[in-house]
């Protein structure tokens, strides 16, 4: 099956530093999102992004589904960013055991 | 618009026993799927649901089931419980167009920890 590794998988930054999270992927793929889970466990969906660029607030993020990455970036790093930032791929094609493919995550802890 | 919600937020039980969570999606949304998230494995697909219909299913054994009713809500249940069942369960929903692709977003719940001892 396809495969999605994230990286760095650890990250601890001072508050209001700038960070970029990586995904690569190993196959073609429908769509990808990149996820937040706080501290409580909630995933809050950030970005839906199978391609291009797109910003909201001070997250944003870039696919190159030719060069099967994604970026994520994050400027101006506040405490409550801090979790675990997840990356999940649709493979293109699916033999129905796989349908959102998730890779095993950043974690972030930001410093006051 | 409410988000989605899961019953109960907690659960224990014991092995061999069963369980049967529930998922509400947000208004609107026709499909419905559901992750298990542990410590070892990361978050794992278990299946979806779309107008009724069990669309996908991951690579989870037999004693892990589901269903959706007609007003989208979806429950899933696991039977004869075992210790490595202790996980946190996530239900999403996102509205669909495509059979074969999530052509929106996917939005969770908060989850369903459960502990089997």
């Amino acid at each position: 099956g396809i495969q999605v590794e994230q990286s760095p998988p650890d990250l601890i930054l001072q508050e209001g530093a700038n960070s970029t999270l990586r995904c690569n992927f190993s196959d073609s793929v429908n769509n990808l999102q990149w996820f937040h889970q706080n501290p409580w466990g909630q995933l809050i969906n950030l970005f839906y992004i199978p391609s291009g660029t797109k910003q909201n607030g001070r997250l944003s993020a870039t696919t190159v589904a030719t060069e099967r990455y994604s970026l994520l970036y994050i400027s101006s790093s506040q405490t409550t960013d801090s979790g675990v930032y997840f990356c999940a791929v649709e493979p293109l094609t699916q033999g129905g055991s796989e349908k959102l493919v998730f890779g095993k995550g950043t974690k972030l802890t930001v410093n006051p | 618009k409410a988000g989605v919600t899961q019953t109960p937020r907690y659960l224990i039980k014991t092995r061999g026993q069963q369980v049967t969570l529930s998922c509400s999606p947000i208004s609107g949304h026709r499909s419905v799927s559901w992750y298990q998230q542990t410590p070892g494995q990361g978050l794992q697909f278990l299946f979806e649901y779309f107008s009724e219909t069990q669309r996908n299913k991951g690579n989870f054994p037999g004693r892990f089931s589901g269903r959706q009713f007609s007003n989208s809500r979806s429950e899933m249940n696991v039977s004869t419980l075992e210790l490595g069942d202790s996980a946190l369960y996530l239900c999403a929903s996102s509205l669909v167009g495509s059979p074969s692709s999530y052509n929106s977003p996917l939005h969770f719940g908060n989850g369903t920890r459960l502990t089997v001892t």
